[in-house]
């Protein structure tokens, strides 16, 4: 079947601006994470939803950022007023019920200009 | 706090040779570990996971708990290895992982 697919693949934006970053799980995933890969800090856990449960958002770096699930399925990541270190591939993974595997998307590559 | 090390970021054998990947963690309690891989161009992908105890690809990893490590291992080295590596914990039911810096392993001919 299908994995986990993201757009876009790129996005190049100007400082300041808002973006939002789609994620589209394996169909019947119940848990979808964020995680952001970048030079200086590696890959790093930014947002975790489970279910109907509240999301973990421990690791969001700052209120710029924010992600929603609609409907158990599909996931928006925003982060506004962008900035430089913004900069990054931006990965989502998912995972069925039961714990498991994650299976991660191809990424999106932001380059805050 | 929850901490995984790959204490090297790039590591190069010849074709054929032995291969470890180092991986320390800190942990208070009992942590799932795996090891993730990320080939040129492809996504990042499971490898291997602790509770598993299984080979993929030749590669094996046994938890110490006494030392805190999870090292990857490989007998004999093959050209196809060449890529990244991440050693990765999560603690049991929130899944969450935190990953190492990553290893580059390069197999030269």
């Amino acid at each position: 079947g299908a994995g986990v697919s993201q757009s876009p693949s790129n996005k190049v934006t100007e400082k300041g601006k808002d973006v939002e970053l789609r994620c589209d799980p394996i169909s019947g995933h119940t848990a979808l994470y964020w995680y952001r890969q970048s030079l200086g800090q590696g890959l790093e856990f930014l947002i975790y939803f489970q279910g109907n449960s509240a999301p973990d958002k421990s690791g969001l770096p700052s209120d710029r950022f924010s992600a929603e699930r609609t409907g158990g399925s599909v996931s928006t990541l925003t982060i506004q007023r962008t900035q430089q270190e913004d900069s990054a591939v931006y990965l989502c993974a998912s995972r069925g019920a039961g714990g498991g595997t994650q299976y991660f998307g191809p990424g999106t590559r932001l380059t805050v200009l | 706090a929850q901490r995984v090390t790959q204490p090297e970021k790039l590591l190069s054998v010849f074709k054929g040779a032995p291969v470890e990947l180092k991986c320390n963690y800190s942990y208070s309690g009992s942590p799932e570990l795996f090891w993730y891989v990320q080939y040129s161009r492809q996504r990042l992908q499971l490898l291997l996971r602790h509770i598993s105890r299984e080979s993929i690809k030749g590669f094996t990893a046994d938890l110490n708990k006494g030392e805190t490590s999870f090292h990857l291992k490989k007998p004999f080295a093959q050209e196809e290895d060449s890529a990244m590596y991440y050693c990765a914990l999560s603690s049991w039911g929130a899944q969450k992982l935190v990953f190492g810096q990553g290893t580059r392993l390069t197999i030269n001919p």
